[in-house]
């Protein structure tokens, strides 16, 4: 079955900084790689994804870069901002019917101004 | 996107007894996927549940523990059995894929004491 290793685990930035998270995944059928941000006590929340025939996706802050060859991905944050602080999960699936998602261990992300 | 209510929100049970979780959607879904988050760590998939069969368990979890009903494609209820303070987590449905990704709900935060 798929397995995604997340790294770095923690990671704290000035704000205006960048944040970069990366991933790899493990099974070559994946397809969709979204990721997602939990603030403490709450449940996660989709900021944004990606499909496999697709190399990049940017929405205004955030962008997310795909290297399906080497079966990596990256969540890219720019312009930090202290509310950008919590745990950002990635996670990949096949995407197809009865699939469900896998998890990286997560990156717990400290902006501090 | 699909909206999801759960409950409860948060409970706290003796060793030994057992807790019904509950999730409802509000439009069919065929899949409906049930995770723990333990403290400070990661979604684990507990397993796949399917309208009509037997819901599909991921390594490390068995049905007698946690058992799943998915009676009709809105709704689905995931038992922890025989509870000890391993247990203690938090367990979240989630709904998905579809055009918007998968949802999840908001989760029960379970204390076994």
């Amino acid at each position: 079955g798929e397995n995604v290793e997340q790294h770095p685990s923690t990671l704290s930035v000035q704000e205006g900084d960048s944040a970069v998270i990366k991933c790899t995944y493990s099974d070559s059928a994946s397809n969709y790689f979204p990721w997602y941000k939990q603030e403490l006590g709450k449940r996660p929340q989709l900021i944004i994804d990606i499909r496999s025939n697709v190399g990049e996706k940017k929405d205004q802050r955030i962008a997310v870069t795909l290297n399906k060859t080497a079966k990596h991905f990256s969540l890219h944050i720019t312009e930090t901002q202290p509310e950008d602080s919590a745990v950002y999960f990635c996670a990949a699936t096949p995407n197809q019917a009865g699939t469900a998602l896998i998890f990286g261990k997560g990156t717990t992300l400290s902006v501090s101004s | 996107s699909a909206v999801i209510s759960q409950k409860p929100s948060r409970d706290i049970c003796q060793r030994g007894t057992s807790l019904t979780i509950q999730c409802q959607v509000d439009s069919q879904v065929t899949m409906m996927f049930w995770y723990r988050q333990q403290p400070g760590q990661s979604l684990t998939l507990i397993a796949t549940a399917n309208q009509g069969s037997e819901a599909t368990y991921e390594s490390g979890f068995v049905i007698d523990k946690f058992p799943i009903s998915r009676p009709n494609l809105t709704f689905s209820t995931l038992t922890v059995s025989n509870m000890s303070p391993e247990d203690s987590s938090i367990y979240l449905c989630s709904v998905g894929p579809a055009d918007y990704g998968y949802t999840f709900g908001s989760g029960t935060r379970l204390t076994v004491v």
